[in-house]
């Protein structure tokens, strides 16, 4: 088993311009969530999916951050366009069920760097 | 205030000590994880706790719920245990990981 598998490990771009990060979760695996971590915090969640539904985006600035889970299995995040305040570590998680009782499996990130 | 308290935030140590990280949280929680992050690296998920205590290898994690407050105890310290260590639980309403800030564990040869 691959794990959560997230792609590029490193990203780094103007700012002003448009950044895709893509994750494929292990298999089987209902719930996909998306986090970002500054440095030195905690990540944060941005969005949860269940399947191809999005439950639970309320932390994502819509207005420039898109995602999608197409077929509820492989999933990309979006920013357009990027600005120097979203460097950070993204990272994309799954798990079985959503449920307090299931173990969340992480990718090993995004590093991005906006310049 | 955090509603998850992680201390030490940094800690040094010599090879082969004994390490204790406390976790206190303010909410109802229906799980309680311990993962590690290496710089650069994913995070991995160390624990998984509801209740009690778990071992794994030269990890402990213990939790009390009544008291809320976890800890993760590392025996016979090493280098290669040099991490982040993010204590994160999972409130009773909803499925969000609330998360500790993170205990910097160096371990010097």
């Amino acid at each position: 088993e691959a794990g959560v598998v997230q792609s590029p490990r490193y990203k780094i771009i103007e700012k002003k311009q448009p950044v895709a990060f893509w994750c494929n979760p292990i298999s089987g695996h209902n719930t996909l969530y998306w986090y970002r971590q500054n440095l030195g915090q905690g990540p944060e969640l941005l969005i949860r999916y269940e399947n191809e539904e999005a439950v639970d985006d309320s932390q994502l600035p819509k207005d420039r951050f898109s995602a999608e889970r197409l077929k509820g299995v492989d999933s990309t995040l979006k920013i357009q366009p990027a600005e120097l305040g979203d460097s950070a570590v993204y990272l994309c998680a799954s798990s079985l069920f959503p449920g307090g009782n299931t173990e969340a499996f992480f990718g090993q990130g995004t590093r991005l760097t906006v310049v | 205030k955090n509603e998850v308290e992680q201390s030490p935030q940094n800690l040094t140590a010599q090879e082969g000590e004994f390490i204790t990280i406390n976790c206190s949280y303010s909410v109802g929680i229906s799980a309680l994880h311990w993962l590690q992050q290496h710089p650069g690296g994913g995070i991995v998920s160390l624990f998984m706790l509801s209740s009690g205590k778990k071992k794994h290898g030269r990890l402990i994690a213990t939790i009390n719920i009544q008291e809320k407050h976890s800890s993760l105890h590392i025996t016979a310290s090493h280098p290669r245990d040099s991490a982040v260590y993010i204590c994160a639980v999972r409130g009773v309403s909803n499925y969000q990981l609330i998360w500790g800030a993170g205990t910097k564990l160096i371990i010097k040869p």
